[in-house]
């Protein structure tokens, strides 16, 4: 069984350019949710997602961050016209169902660099 | 007020040391808590589910204090291998929902 994957590990990007960042859930999981890692910070929430809905986005930039889950694929995390400020680590991680006391289980996370 | 703070550390000890963390939440109606290690540069990984009875995984025991509003952790006779970040989260009602909150982690340094 196959853990989250994520692709690609490592994004380098101009600024200005777009990132698309994926997230394959473990198999029989159908809840993704993301997050943003700063260099010496912890882990920020981003967005919940289930198949085809965005649950909570509380955590989103209300610009230039747009995240999807679709009914086939990967979820997708998008920055439009990235800045210096949006190298990170991004870590997705995965749940089998809702609820308070599902366990999430992450991917290895893309490092985004922005020059 | 953060809503779930840990002491950054690092805490420094001896091989074989018992070393304790303590992280604190502000929301009550959160329901539940969990312990995840994280490796430099890689990614959390779930260390213990907390439950309100406490419970005990090898030299790893995690303590729920609803009242007060804190969790703990205790690793017993520290290992190198136990050298990482130890990050504190709890799941808070947002909407209907529940999402896993991060504190930004323990360092935990154990040397020979």
């Amino acid at each position: 069984n196959a853990g989250v994957m994520q692709n690609p590990r490592h994004l380098v990007r101009r600024r200005g350019q777009e990132a698309r960042l994926r997230c394959s859930p473990m198999k029989g999981h159908s809840h993704v949710y993301w997050y943003r890692q700063l260099p010496e910070e912890g882990l920020k929430f981003m967005v919940y997602l289930q198949k085809e809905n965005i649950i909570d986005e509380s955590g989103m930039p209300k610009e230039r961050f747009s995240a999807e889950f679709p009914k086939e694929g990967p979820s997708i995390l998008r920055i439009q016209q990235v800045v210096r400020g949006d190298s990170a680590a991004y870590f997705c991680a995965s749940s089998p169902r809702e609820g308070a006391s599902t366990e999430a289980f992450f991917g290895q996370g893309t490092r985004l660099t922005v020059v | 007020r953060k809503e779930v703070e840990q002491d950054p550390g690092p805490f420094n000890v001896p091989e074989g040391a018992t070393v304790a963390f303590n992280c604190t939440y502000s929301n009550s109606a959160s329901q539940s808590f969990f312990w995840y290690r994280q490796d430099c540069r890689k990614e959390p990984k779930l260390l213990m589910s907390v439950y309100s009875s406490g419970n005990e995984d090898g030299r790893f025991t995690a303590q729920l204090n609803r009242a007060s509003q804190y969790i703990s952790l205790l690793i017993r006779d520290s290992k190198l291998s136990d050298s990482a970040t130890y990050l504190c989260v709890v799941s808070f009602p947002s909407g209907g929902s529940y999402i896993p909150t991060f504190g930004r982690g323990t360092s935990l340094i154990v040397h020979p």
